[in-house]
């Protein structure tokens, strides 16, 4: 059973540029978090999605946003990139909200902003 | 608002031996959750152990058991006969109960190296 997979693993962008990140849950589960981890700020909770609707949202300015798709597959956005969105990007699945369903999360992508 | 506090920023352990990672926590909820996660090298997240709060018994998994003291908000992680392949950085996380959420709140980490 493949894990949840997250595209791409790494990229640059510029300063002012817009970025869009793909995670694909494992196979059954409806549930997509998004964390924010950086040395200085540790790991933040961006948003969460369950059957196309977005559940919870943590406390981002409005550039960053996300969706989810029937599939259950999400992407997040971040647009007009600063230099502080640099960070690993973390997608987490589950079966459902709720519950204390066991969360597993993928290998992240890393944004390098310049 | 809930928090996490991991006060041990990092810690050392000779292999084969038992190393106690700390973790408080703060909530006014009655019923919760909590983890442990191991970050290693390679950055994505797997959960070491859980204990919901409803349950007094601590949880175990092989060499992983917890030490939950629910009055004390507290939820240490011991790891028994360390071996080198626990090196990695652990967080501890509070989950909310119900309200239909995963959101994790997660503590600062703890940077475990274990020495051969």
């Amino acid at each position: 059973k493949a894990g949840v997979t997250q595209t791409p693993r790494y990229l640059i962008k510029t300063r002012g540029q817009q970025v869009t990140l793909s995670c694909s849950p494992i196979s059954g589960h409806r549930s997509v978090s998004w964390y924010q981890q950086t040395p200085g700020q540790g790991l933040q909770f961006l948003f969460e999605y369950f059957s196309e609707t977005q559940r919870n949202k943590g406390n981002f300015p409005g550039r960053f946003s996300g969706r989810q798709f029937s599939n259950s597959r999400s992407e997040m956005n971040v647009s007009t990139l600063e230099l502080g969105d640099s960070a690993l990007y973390l997608c987490a699945s589950s079966l459902a909200p709720g519950n204390g369903n066991t969360i597993y999360f993928g290998e992240g992508s890393w944004l390098t902003v310049v | 608002a809930q928090t996490v506090t991991q006060s041990q920023p990092e810690m050392s352990v000779q292999e084969a031996e038992t190393v106690t990672l700390s973790c408080t926590y703060d909530t006014s909820e009655n019923n919760y959750y909590l983890f442990w996660y191991k970050q290693p090298p390679s950055r994505q997240m797997i959960l070491v152990i859980r204990q919901e709060a409803y349950k007094q018994q601590n949880a175990t998994e092989n060499r992983f058991s917890v030490n939950f003291q629910k009055a004390a908000k507290s939820f240490s992680l011991k790891i028994s006969d360390s071996q080198l392949g626990d090196t990695a950085m652990y967080f501890c996380a509070f989950m909310k109960y119900g309200g239909a959420t995963n959101k994790l709140i997660f503590g600062t980490g703890t940077l475990l190296a274990v020495q051969p």
